[in-house]
């Protein structure tokens, strides 16, 4: 069974950073680009960033790019969002998933980031 | 980056079908058959249902179905059921090398 196990949310200051942490069990995990969506709660969901199965490509949604980096480690399972200059904005549950282009097919449950004074 | 358009809300009785609307761009909805559509129910996370225009993952009920025609998808549900009673978000691979979601679809099973 594919698990996705986020952590790391919290509480910052705008301009503040945090870095997402998501914990991968129960499939191939190099074999496989992983994604961050966010998702303000009682709005839509929003696509952020992705990365390739090898770690060698990175994408970004435009409201991200220059302040968030995505990186994985396939010796560990693990996959990472380091979230810097955050701003009020960037307020929502964030969630990990397995897959990019095609399709999304499993999803963590999220971790809650509130950018706040 | 812009969402792809899905209406807000659509509705509908036990045992019907309804159709849900996603429209995009040439750069992506248009560009290629990458579009996925995903069930949310309240709390909790988002689940795919349909990918790559018109297939079903494993498990998922073949009263779900998809197509496209040009910069527009569509996700039809035959045979309403109370348990679709949900938020259903489009989304699709776009000529950039990113995604983008529609803003969602709240479906009302009456």
């Amino acid at each position: 069974e594919v698990q996705l196990l986020e952590s790391g949310g919290g509480v910052v200051q705008p301009g503040g950073s945090l870095r997402l942490s998501c914990a991968a069990s129960g499939f191939t995990f190099s074999n496989y680009a992983m994604t961050w969506v966010r998702q303000v709660p009682g709005e839509g969901l929003e696509w952020v960033s992705a990365v390739s199965s090898s770690g060698d490509s990175t994408y970004y949604a435009d409201s991200v790019k220059g302040r968030f980096t995505i990186s994985r480690d396939n010796s560990q399972n693990m996959v990472y969002l380091q979230m810097n200059s955050l701003r009020a904005e960037d307020t929502a549950l964030y969630y990990c998933a397995k897959g990019y282009v095609t399709m999304i097919d499993s999803w963590g449950q999220g971790t809650l980031v509130t950018v706040s004074s | 980056q812009s969402a792809l358009t899905q209406p807000a809300s659509v509705s509908g009785s036990p045992g019907q079908s309804i159709t849900i609307s996603c429209t995009g761009t040439s750069s992506d909805v248009g560009a290629y058959n990458y579009v996925s559509w995903y069930q949310q129910h309240p709390g909790k996370a988002p689940k795919v249902m349909i990918y790559d225009v018109s297939k079903r993952p494993s498990g998922v009920s073949n009263r779900f179905s998809g197509s496209k025609s040009g910069n527009t998808a569509s996700l039809t549900i035959s045979g309403l059921q109370a348990e679709d009673e949900a938020d259903y978000y489009c989304s699709s691979f776009t000529s950039s090398s990113t995604w983008v979601f529609g803003g969602g679809t709240k479906l009302t099973v009456l």
